[in-house]
């Protein structure tokens, strides 16, 4: 089993549409988890972290199921400006942030 | 803030010969890390530094790779000689602290092309 593993897409969606990413992982001593996003041709950036509790930030709300060891994030409205790949990243205890292949989303108008 | 610069920013080589990456993180931050991004893949480790320390390098290929940070600032990365394989983009980050979190920042990336 690969440690971190996404649905790769392509998640085809209208704009307005709420769409759905998730993300499963391997180390249950994992501790922190982040969902960060990546332009075409452009370096990963943290979008945001992703608490036990669950949290919100605008239009995105990220949950984490550590019984499931199980983590998503929710578009909701999504804009044009959304289209790129969203990276699940989970950091076990005393290692370096370990990245999933990424899900490719494309909002089109 | 500045933030972390690499470079070259494109290189293009031959099979077997040798290439290097720069990096300068933000300043402040002790921990560094190269990543190799293969096309269509997430990031992959190649090795952490803490200060001019390694920290891991169980995935870096050490017949062909390389990599220091002697001063623990800049850092550099070498491969040689260079595979077909080694095609991809390699990032370096550093890590910092936001409220309730590491936050690991990346360089926009050196983009290598194996011929």
């Amino acid at each position: 089993r690969k440690e971190v593993e996404q649905d790769p897409g392509p998640f085809n969606v209208p704009e307005g549409a709420t769409v759905a990413f998730n993300c499963t992982y391997s180390n249950s001593a994992s501790q922190s988890f982040f969902w960060y996003r990546q332009d075409c041709r452009k370096e990963p950036k943290l979008l945001m972290s992703v608490y036990s509790s669950g949290n919100e930030d605008g239009r995105f709300t990220a949950q984490l199921n550590r019984a499931s060891q199980y983590i998503s994030l929710l578009i909701r409205d999504s804009k044009l400006s959304d289209s790129a790949t969203y990276l699940c990243v989970v950091n076990p205890a005393g290692t370096a942030l370990i990245f999933g292949k990424g899900t490719t989303l494309s909002v089109s108008s | 803030e500045a933030g972390v610069a690499q470079s070259p920013r494109y290189k293009i080589i031959e099979k077997r010969q040798s290439v290097a990456f720069w990096c300068n993180p933000i300043s402040g931050h002790a921990t560094l890390y190269w990543y190799q991004q293969i096309l269509g893949q997430g990031p992959k480790l190649l090795i952490q530094f803490q200060n001019n320390g390694v920290v891991d390098d169980s995935q870096l290929p050490k017949d062909r790779f390389s990599a220091e940070r002697l001063k623990g600032v800049d850092s550099t990365l070498k491969i040689q000689p260079a595979k077909l394989e080694d095609s991809a983009v390699y990032l370096c980050a550093s890590l910092g602290w936001d409220p309730g979190a590491n936050v690991l920042t990346f360089g926009a990336g050196s983009r290598l092309t194996v011929l």
